[in-house]
């Protein structure tokens, strides 16, 4: 099965609503990394996670390592967030291996 | 800060013809990662280099695949003899490495199509 699974696998939201999505782990996991995928193609790096809860702007992540899941809340939703979202998790401090979920396609409508 | 910069964008490749794909990493960072993403696997590693150093490979394909780092500012990822299902795209990563942090920073990925 699928050692990082990601939840929903598509979202379709209106502009200026909230929402969220999730991570579930079933490997060990020490940190975690949010990434935006573009609909160029280009990841970029939204959140590192060790243990515990950060913003930015309109995005927030929660990593809770005792019950082996991840967030993103993305509040105020906006055209420009859509893409598709993707977790990863590290195995060991340093290690610098990610394991990646399949994704959740988000999409942004007026 | 130009970013993590890969070439080519695209490459068109017969079956059984070699295929070099390019990484320059941002300046200063230490750490350089080759993943793979394709519709059906998604994001997969392959190999990661530390101050120039191989430290795990465990994702390259044994037969085939292999990549260097001569220096600190260009890695690549040779593929002998491509194959069909070797076609998707070749992402470059870097990281700082300073602190306990591994933020990985991607470029924008080389498209392999094998004919």
């Amino acid at each position: 099965g699928d050692q990082v699974k990601q939840s929903p696998s598509a979202l379709s939201l209106q502009e200026g609503t909230n929402s969220a999505l999730r991570c579930n782990f079933s490997i060990a996991t020490t940190t975690v990394q949010w990434f935006l995928q573009n609909p160029r193609g280009s990841l970029m790096n939204l959140f590192y996670l060790v243990p515990g809860t950060k913003e930015n702007g309109r995005l927030k992540s929660t990593f809770n390592s005792k019950e082996s899941y991840s967030t993103l809340h993305i509040r105020d939703a906006q055209l420009e967030d859509s893409g598709t979202y993707f977790c990863a998790a590290e195995p060991g401090a340093n290690t610098g291996k990610l394991t990646f979920g399949h994704g959740t396609i988000l999409r942004v409508h007026p | 800060n130009a970013g993590v910069i890969q070439t080519p964008r695209h490459k068109v490749t017969g079956k059984g013809q070699e295929a070099t794909l390019w990484c320059e990493p941002i300046s200063g960072h230490s750490a350089v990662f080759w993943y793979r993403q394709t519709i059906v696997q998604g994001l997969e590693f392959l190999t990661y280099f530390r101050n120039q150093a191989p430290i795990d490979d465990s994702g390259m394909p044994k037969e085939r695949f292999s990549a260097q780092m001569p220096n600190q500012s260009h890695s690549t990822l040779k593929i002998q003899s491509t194959q069909p299902q070797d076609s998707a795209v070749y992402l470059c990563a870097s990281s700082l490495v300073w602190g306990g942090t591994e933020t990985l920073y991607f470029g924008s990925g080389t498209r392999l199509t094998v004919l």
